[in-house]
């Protein structure tokens, strides 16, 4: 098994820009996490998918934000605009029913807003 | 008052020392609880879960009070190559949604 892929590995972008990060969970998980982290914050939830629906983004910005799910292998986290305070790793996580193994992380996406 | 809450440290050992991490949360319902290992600008990387009578992989044991609310790593003859970020994590108001501590920072020095 692959894991769980996140691209790009790192984005640098300009301020306003439109920042798209794509993720693949691993084969017949059906729980799907995006994570933000920083040195400040640590890291957050931002939003979980089971079976392709939003089942929480509480913690997510939604002027700026939006997450998708459109098929059992493919989500993508949009930033638009992106501002300097964006600038984080974003990591994407999947998980199974059998819940006592916890999640498997992606290697996330390292973004940078100048 | 966060939901997780651990020392960031860093504790600075020498190789072959015990050393023990303690946790707090505060959401009582919780049920599902893991130490997680970050290295640095790596993924967070499952180290083990932790159950209610405790549980010891190798080196490493986990101990869960659910009276008090805490949990504890304790790492015995510390290597070189567990110098890391270790992260105690409890499931949220789903069991699902996992919640992250900040993490507490681990040296192990020659």
């Amino acid at each position: 098994d692959a894991g769980v892929i996140q691209s790009p590995r790192h984005e640098v972008t300009e301020m306003g820009q439109e920042v798209t990060l794509r993720c693949k969970p691993i084969s017949g998980h059906d729980y799907l996490f995006w994570y933000r982290q920083t040195m400040m914050q640590g890291l957050e939830l931002l939003v979980y998918f089971n079976n392709k629906a939003v089942m929480d983004d509480s913690g997510m910005p939604k002027d700026r934000f939006s997450a998708k799910m459109p098929n059992a292998s493919f989500s993508t986290l949009k930033i638009q605009p992106s501002e300097p305070r964006d600038s984080a790793v974003y990591f994407c996580a999947s998980t199974s029913g059998a819940f006592n193994y916890g999640y498997t992380f992606g290697s996330g996406t390292r973004l940078t807003v100048v | 008052r966060k939901e997780v809450e651990q020392d960031p440290g860093p504790f600075n050992v020498p190789e072959g020392a015990t050393v023990a991490f303690n946790c707090t949360y505060s959401n009582s319902a919780s049920q599902s609880f893991f130490w997680y290992r970050q290295d640095c600008r790596k993924e967070p990387k499952l180290l083990m879960s932790v159950y209610s009578s405790g549980n010891e992989d190798g080196r490493f044991t986990a101990q869960l009070n659910r009276a008090s609310q805490y949990i504890s790593l304790l790492i015995r003859d510390s290597k070189l190559s567990d110098s890391a970020t270790y992260l105690c994590v409890v499931n949220g108001d789903s069991s699902y949604k996992l919640i992250f501590g900040s993490g507490t920072r681990l040296l192990v020095r020659p």
